[in-house]
C-alpha cells in the first residue's frame, strides 16, 4: 500500500518569493512516479510536474521544481517566484508503475499574497 | 497533455432520481478512466477504475449498484450514481491516463461535476 503525508495544511507566501511544499511518502514497491496537482476553487485538478522514482535528475516545469530525495521519501514541490494565481489546493500523489491508480496526500492551502 | 471533458459541472437532483455524469478524452484514445469523489476540504478518494470494453473495477467500500459505470468506448466513460440521496452529495471528478511516453504515466483530469441531492 502507498501513503502520502502532507504536514502543512497551509502555507503563506508573499508575490514573487519562492515557497516549498512538503511531501512525504511511504512505498514498497521498488518503481513508482510522484505527481504534484493544483486544484484551484474551481475543482478541477491541473496536472503540475512528475518524477519517476528511478529518473537521476530532479523534475522542473517553468516554475515548478520537484525536490526528489528517495532516502529520505520526500518530493517536495518547489515554487519560485510565486503569483497570485498560484493561490490554490496542492496535492502530491503516488503510483506504483505496475499500474496506475493514483494515491493522493491530504493537499496543502497555499496563499500568495501581494 | 490529454484533455478531458466532463459533463455536467453542477447538477441538483431529488432524492431518489439518478444522475449520470459523462468524462470525454477528446484528443487520445484512453482504455483506462478513473473516477474519483472529493469531499469539501478533503483529499481525492479513488471510487473505480473504469476499462473500456469490459467491467470496472471498483475500490473497497464502494457499492457498485450505487455507482453504475459504463466505458463503451475508447473515448467515453459516464459514471451513474443511482437512487441518489443526500449523503452522495460530493464532487465528483474523472481522469485519464495512458498516453504514450513520459505522458503514459500522468492522469489529466476533468473539470469535475459538483451533485447537489436535496
Amino acid at each position: 500500500a502507498q501513503k502520502i503525508t502532507q504536514t502543512q495544511p497551509g502555507m503563506f507566501v508573499q508575490e514573487k518569493e519562492a515557497v516549498t511544499l512538503d511531501c512525504t511518502y511511504d512505498t514498497s514497491d521498488p518503481s513508482y512516479g510522484l505527481f504534484w496537482y493544483k486544484q484551484p476553487s474551481s475543482g478541477e485538478m491541473i496536472f503540475l510536474i512528475y518524477q519517476g522514482s528511478y529518473d537521476q535528475q530532479n523534475a522542473t516545469e517553468g516554475r515548478y521544481s520537484l525536490n526528489f530525495q528517495k532516502a529520505r521519501k520526500s518530493a517536495n514541490l518547489v515554487i519560485s517566484a510565486s503569483q497570485l494565481g498560484d493561490s490554490a489546493m496542492y496535492f502530491c500523489a503516488m503510483t506504483p508503475r505496475r499500474y496506475s491508480t493514483l494515491t493522493f496526500g491530504k493537499g496543502t492551502m497555499l496563499l500568495v499574497s501581494p | 497533455g490529454a484533455v478531458v471533458s466532463q459533463h455536467p459541472s453542477w447538477v441538483i437532483c431529488k432524492s431518489g432520481t439518478s444522475v449520470k455524469i459523462e468524462c470525454r478524452s477528446l484528443d487520445f484514445q484512453a482504455t483506462t478512466m478513473f473516477w474519483y469523489r472529493q469531499f469539501p476540504k478533503q483529499s481525492l478518494m479513488l471510487m473505480a477504475t473504469s476499462n473500456e470494453g469490459s467491467k470496472a473495477t471498483y475500490e473497497q467500500g464502494v457499492e457498485k449498484d450505487k455507482f453504475l459505470i459504463n466505458h463503451a468506448s475508447l473515448t467515453l466513460s459516464t459514471l451513474t450514481v443511482t437512487s441518489a440521496h443526500p449523503e452522495d452529495s460530493s464532487f465528483y471528478i474523472c481522469s485519464v491516463g495512458g498516453g504514450t511516453g513520459i505522458s503514459k504515466n500522468i492522469q489529466y483530469f476533468g473539470a469535475g461535476t459538483r451533485l447537489s441531492v436535496l
